[in-house]
């Protein structure tokens, strides 16, 4: 059973800091990984994916992996009260037959405080 | 570009009644995943496609749900008969096998009475 372990929060945070959202997976195999917000009634939005060890940055948003640890993260600096949102960890499974399957984590609540 | 189309948007039926709910994914994908998201369980995928043809089903809940996929723009999950249980939102996901990012359609939000 592949699994993707979030910390589901909420985590809370005051304005203009840095939110750490992390995030561990068991198949050790998988080279692909995805971030997603979501509003409240709304669909899931990507927002990163990392492939590589190490750091992506995009923006606000820092994505990093560490594939020896099974370990992703999300840090978004200068938060926003409009960054509040349920933040989910995906990951592709291994194998030549997943044809891009994902397996989702529980999402991590993230309140910004002004 | 158009992303995912799904319709209806809301759907509220009764008990024991056929529900069936539409997607059109991004054109040019060539993977379909539907989805559903309840508070208790979260985002569930529930069968996913290849080039129209059903990979996994081993997420469907119960012999009541069947999903199509009879060309590459367009696929339906259906569910009958309804049940209350079955109330939550249906999200449909498209992606090309190159890059294995999927993007959601808006969701179909079921409720059974």
């Amino acid at each position: 059973q592949k699994e993707v372990e979030q910390n589901s929060g909420p985590l809370s945070v005051p304005e203009g800091a840095i939110a750490s959202l992390n995030c561990t997976y068991s198949d050790r195999g998988s080279q692909s990984f995805f971030w997603y917000r979501q509003y409240s009634g709304k669909s899931p939005e990507l927002i990163m994916s990392i492939y590589s060890n190490g750091d992506k940055e995009d923006g606000r948003f820092t994505a990093q992996l560490n594939k020896a640890s099974q370990y992703v993260s999300l840090l978004i600096r200068d938060s926003q009260p409009s960054d509040s949102a349920t933040y989910l960890c995906a990951v592709k499974d291994a194998g030549g037959t997943s044809y891009g399957k994902l397996t989702f984590g529980q999402g991590t609540i993230l309140t910004v405080h002004p | 570009d158009a992303g995912v189309i799904q319709s209806p948007r809301h759907e509220v039926t009764e008990m024991g009644q056929e529900v069936t709910l539409r997607c059109k994914p991004i054109s040019g994908h060539n993977s379909l995943f539907w989805y559903r998201q309840t508070m208790m369980r979260g985002l569930e995928l529930l069968i996913y496609f290849n080039n129209n043809v059903p990979i996994d089903d081993s997420g469907m809940p119960e012999d009541r749900f069947s999903a199509k996929m009879p060309n590459a723009s367009f696929s339906t999950l259906k569910i009958q008969p309804s049940e209350p249980r079955d109330s939550a939102v249906y999200f449909c996901a498209s992606s090309s096998i190159a890059r294995n990012e999927q993007f959601f359609g808006p969701g179909t939000r079921l409720t059974v009475l």
